[in-house]
């Protein structure tokens, strides 16, 4: 079936470090993909997004992904987590539907 | 904001019971669709409306139904409820890309149902 995979369900990590969140998909051909945020109480908001063209992309708030095809893999970057960056995470992969990954849950400590 | 409005925002029902979801589409979207929440996971894919027609289902049972209006706007809804329906369930618009992909999607804020 075709489908994402966020292999890390928590990760914590200290407010100021460098944040990676993993994502592989398996699709016969390049889907779109997307990440999202859905933090407490509130809606999911779009990071990014990945159609086709240039492989690092750049989102809001700081972060960027880059798809690399040969890996299968689109993952989340961002260099610098304030404690605002505290929610879950999804991929999200788009052929004729959305599927979106499990998510994974940040936690910044102080 | 993302300009998509669902109704309640809350709501509790029983089991076996029926109940209406709704959603406001974002301006200038022709297609909307529908996700579950369960607690502690991913959104799962119910269907999809483009044009006021299904146009992709996920591996919901048929009790789960849907219906688009000319405004775009949209229904959900949910016969013979169960107590695994409990759930947060997620609209979200967007436009149809040319290959049939949906692109960005704009999600509202969800109606929570509680089934007892």
């Amino acid at each position: 079936a075709q489908s994402v995979t966020q292999p890390d369900i928590h990760i914590t990590v200290s407010e100021g470090a460098s944040l990676e969140l993993r994502c592989n998909y398996s699709y016969g051909a390049t889907p779109y993909l997307f990440w999202y945020v859905q933090s407490p109480g509130q809606g999911l908001q779009l990071l990014l997004k990945y159609f086709s063209g240039d492989t690092l992309v750049q989102g809001i708030k700081g972060f960027e992904a880059e798809f690399k095809r040969s890996q299968s893999s689109f993952n989340l970057r961002k260099p610098s987590v304030h404690w605002s960056d505290a929610a879950e995470y999804f991929c999200v992969g788009n052929d004729y539907k959305l599927s979106f990954g499990a998510g994974t849950t940040v936690t910044v400590r102080a | 904001e993302t300009g998509v409005t669902q109704s309640p925002t809350h709501l509790i029902k029983t089991r076996g019971q029926q109940v209406t979801l709704r959603c406001s589409s974002q301006s200038g979207h022709n297609t909307v669709s529908w996700y579950q929440q369960a607690l502690g996971q991913g959104p799962q894919f119910i269907f999809q409306y483009y044009r006021e027609e299904e146009n992709g289902r996920g591996n919901f049972p048929p009790r789960f139904s849907g219906l688009q209006f000319p405004n775009y706007s949209s229904e959900l809804n949910v016969n013979a409820l169960e107590l695994d329906d409990s759930a947060l369930y997620l609209c979200a618009s967007s436009s149809l890309l040319q290959g049939g992909g949906t692109g960005e999607l704009f999600f509202g804020e969800g109606s929570r149902l509680t089934v007892l």
